[in-house]
């Protein structure tokens, strides 16, 4: 079992759909990302959250939210989205902050925005 | 702002054999570290090894050895003795003191049997 679960694992809506990426760590982790990964462009970061307070938001349009009711749990929730948005979204944890600190990813939800 | 250049998007490689990825990355910093992640069809990115810009000696992880030039800003992935298993998409990183994580491209490594 991975230490980072995202479900779902594929995800197909509609651009008026209101749906839900949801990513659990098991690692005892304090630190929690979403990462965006698009065909041919590097992983971009979009949101990260530090013992539950967001700390960064990288410019991500407000049709996502995040949300990150505990230290083991974050969700993205999607509403209106375009078909640019479809993409692989990574969650990943890590303990603490800073490059020292590695990154712990999940397997990814595949959305794709119809 | 800091860049992560990876220049080959495509590689193929005898399995038994031995591959160089390229990495290049631009940044002003003296303190950061760099990364290799390995993203398999599974989609999950491993770490596969870190670098911290500090240290003269390159990182080894069994089969997997860097290339760490500093001053050419230059930091390849050597892997010894492929194995199918190998095959992935490769992402170099470089992450500094305030967090900032940046990826690169990717190469696709194939494995031939």
């Amino acid at each position: 079992e991975t230490g980072v679960t995202q479900t779902p694992r594929h995800l197909v809506m509609g651009m008026t759909n209101k749906k839900s990426l949801k990513c659990e760590q098991h690692l005892g982790h304090n630190a929690m990302y979403w990462y965006k990964q698009s065909a041919k462009k590097p992983l971009e970061l979009m949101f990260v959250y530090s013992l539950e307070e967001r700390v960064e938001n990288n410019s991500v349009p407000s049709r996502f939210s995040p949300e990150c009711p505990n230290s083991s749990h974050l969700f993205l929730h999607l509403h209106t989205l375009q078909p640019e948005d479809s993409a692989l979204y990574l969650c990943a944890s890590s303990q603490g902050r800073g490059p020292s600190s590695p990154l712990h990813f999940g397997n990814g939800t595949r959305l794709t925005v119809t | 702002a800091q860049t992560v250049t990876q220049s080959q998007p495509e590689m193929s490689v005898q399995e038994a054999e031995t591959v160089t990825l390229s990495c290049t990355y631009d940044t002003s910093e003296s303190d950061y570290y760099l990364f290799w992640y390995k993203q398999p069809p599974s989609r999950q990115m491993i770490l596969v090894i870190r670098q911290e810009a500090y240290k003269q000696q390159n990182a080894t992880e069994n089969r997997f050895s860097v290339n760490f030039q500093k001053a050419a800003k230059s930091f390849s992935l050597k892997i010894s003795d492929s194995q199918l298993g190998d095959a992935a998409m490769y992402f170099c990183a470089y992450g500094n003191r305030d967090d900032k994580i940046i990826f690169g491209k990717g190469t696709r490594l194939h494995i031939l049997p």
